[in-house]
């Protein structure tokens, strides 16, 4: 079974600073999609931003980055130039590539303070 | 993406009373799941819901507890049935797009059980 580990409970960064989150993860399977999500206090879980392991290259959405290790099981976040609206739990998690509707396994969270 | 809509988005019930949670989405989708969430925790599945089958329960999870329909390809409801205060939790549910394999959200339903 695969598991995710978000091994920092808690982050703070400052405004317009940068910060990494970190994960990583145990699987036996080659194939497969990670993701890290966003659920500020509204609840609403947001996707931030997704990677496929198959590719070489870490995704970049705006602010956002992975470091994806995929030899080291590794998938951090960073985010740059950080603003209050950044402030949320954030969770990493892992999907099977094997099958049409696969679950989500997530990690335990990592909840990011953004001071100004 | 898929929008979710999740309703109600909180509630508070009486021991012994049940709840159902209705999930819509505004597309068609293969796969529908329910999550549970103590307040500053992960994410537990509790089934997952496919169209025109029965749904498929994880480990703790049973049928008679939490009941789950699932009658097209675009609503789902989560019964949290006989509910005792160890239910209190938020329950959300999430769809899988048919493209790039993402779940995307509702904004979840926020139960507390007197």
């Amino acid at each position: 079974a695969q598991t995710v580990t978000q091994s920092q409970p808690e982050m703070s960064v400052q405004e317009a600073e940068t910060v990494t989150l970190s994960c990583t993860y145990d699987t036996s399977e080659s194939d497969y999609y990670l993701f890290w999500y966003k659920q500020p206090p509204s609840r609403q879980m947001i996707l931030v931003i997704r990677q496929e392991a198959y590719k070489q290259q870490n995704a970049t959405e705006n602010r956002f980055s992975v470091n994806f290790q995929k030899a080291a099981k590794s998938f951090s976040l960073k985010i740059s130039d950080s603003q209050l609206g950044d402030a949320a739990m954030y969770f990493c998690a892992y999907r099977s590539a094997k099958t049409s509707g696969s679950r989500l396994t997530f990690g335990e969270g990592t909840q990011l303070t953004v001071n100004p | 993406s898929a929008v979710i809509s999740q309703k109600p988005s909180r509630d508070i019930c009486q021991r012994g009373t049940s709840l159902t949670i209705q999930c819509q989405v505004d597309s068609q989708v293969t796969m529908m799941f329910w999550y549970r969430q103590q307040p500053g925790q992960s994410l537990t599945l509790i089934a997952t819901a496919n169209q025109g089958s029965e749904a498929t329960y994880e480990s703790g999870f049973v049928i008679d507890k939490f009941p789950i329909s699932r009658p097209n390809l675009t609503f789902s409801t989560l019964t949290v049935s006989n509910m005792s205060p160890e239910d209190s939790s938020i329950y959300l549910c999430s769809a899988e797009g048919v493209a790039k394999n993402i779940q995307y959200f509702g904004a979840g339903t926020r139960l507390s059980v007197l």
